[in-house]
């Protein structure tokens, strides 16, 4: 069965970039049916999401981001990727990759990673 | 951004109770809404989409209905393995955006 899973470093410095890469198994991203997803949680807290990019590279995210994201595709590598620009401590978190289905019906995240904390701290 | 009040933010039942949550959208969604359910931990997991459709393999004690900017979710029989925060999202348009959640405790 498909399965998502985040890596990347768990600490980050204040101003320096967040990087996570998310690799699909079971399944391939190069998929018109799926939009593949980032979302965070601050502890305690509720769910954000940041944005997604489609198969062909084509990408939407949240503006209260401020265009501090960067989300990519590697098809070769079965791979996405998210860049967060400028940390601060408020993007400390658990960041889930998700794979978002449906479009018009069941536009659903319905395929999760576990989630991987990053803290940024100096 | 289109923004979701969900309601309760927490709420204690005993087992067999039946329990809502609403969830209110500030503009008209349609029925671009799904509801999640979080273990302490996990990711979160679909249980219902396009307001009260449910995902395959989730039980029937689960269910969902509304439409346009009102929402409700309702577990009716409430087990131990229920203990989770629920969450509602709308899928109308970017950002999605979620309710702020509810954390069912058993009694």
């Amino acid at each position: 069965q498909v399965q998502l899973q985040e890596s990347g470093p768990g600490l980050v410095k204040p101003s320096e970039t967040l990087s996570l890469t998310c690799t699909v198994s079971g399944g391939s991203v190069n998929s018109r049916s799926h939009y593949w997803s980032w979302l965070r949680q601050p502890p305690g807290k509720g769910l954000k999401w940041i944005g997604h990019v489609y198969y062909s590279g084509n990408t939407n995210d949240n503006p209260s981001l401020k265009s501090r994201v960067t989300i990519s595709i590697d098809t070769s590598k079965n791979q996405f990727s998210l860049q967060l620009r400028s940390v601060t401590a408020a993007d400390t978190g658990v960041y889930f990759c998700a794979r978002r289905t449906g479009d018009g019906y069941r536009t659903v995240f319905d395929l999760w990673g576990q989630g991987t904390m990053v803290t940024v701290s100096s | 951004d289109i923004q979701m009040i969900q309601s309760p933010s927490s709420l204690s039942a005993s087992m067999g109770d039946r329990i809502t949550i609403t969830c209110q959208a500030n503009e008209d969604i349609s029925d671009c809404l799904n509801w999640y359910q979080q273990k302490a931990g996990k990711a979160p997991q679909p249980l219902i989409f396009d307001a009260s459709n449910l995902e395959t393999g989730v039980p029937s004690r689960f269910s969902g209905s509304g439409s346009g900017t009102d929402f409700s979710f309702t577990i009716s029989g409430l087990q131990p393995e229920d203990i989770a925060t629920y969450y509602c999202q709308q899928c109308a348009g970017y950002p999605y955006t979620f309710g702020q959640g509810t954390k069912v405790e058993i009694k």
